[in-house]
């Protein structure tokens, strides 16, 4: 099955910092990106879509400039967590869609853990 | 207005036997339907999925039913095992291109040996 990576997994960092994670596909290229914020025992809830090469997608109550998304190349996506408080602890997840395969198909990385002190 | 409802909340099964778990979707544009599993700390990983043109599809000891008048599909784990325990979900989504997934709450299914 195809293979989404997750960089790094696990971040631990000081309240008003910035980290940034990274979401690779390995063996196919990835049209559409998606992030998602997991919380301890609830579902996924979606964050933001992004398309390759053009600006993401929020979902309502999402602040797209605490989270800052880039899509820069069909295997690569990027979130960046600005200016980290510590409510922005939690699992996020990145999944990836690609042309070629059934279009419908998303593979999910592994997810990050980020604790903010 | 939850899309997707999933029942029941937990499951507990013994060896052997066979887990169901069970999806209601509101919105009749969703024609994909996949569902997920996801062990503690790691991300989902796609278990098996169907499309609203079968009732059901069978991938080794999981089987989807789906039943489109219902607007319900449900997982069938048979010969369960302690290593199925995890967190399933159910999802949904439109066709297209920007579609994308709702998912259901989830259910935390525990395999006894």
């Amino acid at each position: 099955g195809a293979v989404v990576s997750q960089h790094p997994s696990r971040v631990i960092c000081k309240s008003g910092t910035s980290v940034k994670i990274e979401c690779r596909s390995l063996d196919f290229q990835a049209t559409t990106m998606f992030w998602y914020r997991q919380f301890p025992k609830q579902s996924l809830m979606l964050m933001a879509t992004s398309n390759e090469g053009s600006k993401a997608t929020y979902e309502q109550g999402v602040e797209k400039d605490k989270f800052l998304i880039n899509h820069a190349s069909l295997t690569l996506s990027t979130l960046t967590v600005t200016s980290a408080h510590p409510e922005d602890s939690s699992f996020y997840i990145c999944s990836a869609r690609g042309g070629g395969r059934a279009t419908d198909t998303q593979y999910f990385g592994p997810g990050t853990r980020l604790t903010v002190l | 207005q939850q899309q997707v409802k999933q029942s029941p909340q937990s499951l507990i099964v013994q060896k052997g036997g066979i887990s169901i778990i069970n999806c209601a979707y509101e919105n009749t544009a969703f024609d994909y339907f996949p569902w997920y599993q996801q062990f503690p700390g790691k991300g989902p990983a796609l278990l098996i999925a169907i499309r609203p043109d079968v009732s059901e599809k069978k991938e080794g000891r999981f089987t989807i039913s789906f039943n489109k008048s219902a607007k319900q599909f449900s997982l069938h784990i048979m010969d369960s095992q302690p290593g199925d325990s995890a967190t399933y979900f159910c999802a949904a989504s439109r066709p297209g291109a920007n579609s994308k997934l709702t998912f259901g709450k989830g259910i935390t299914l525990s395999v006894r040996p």
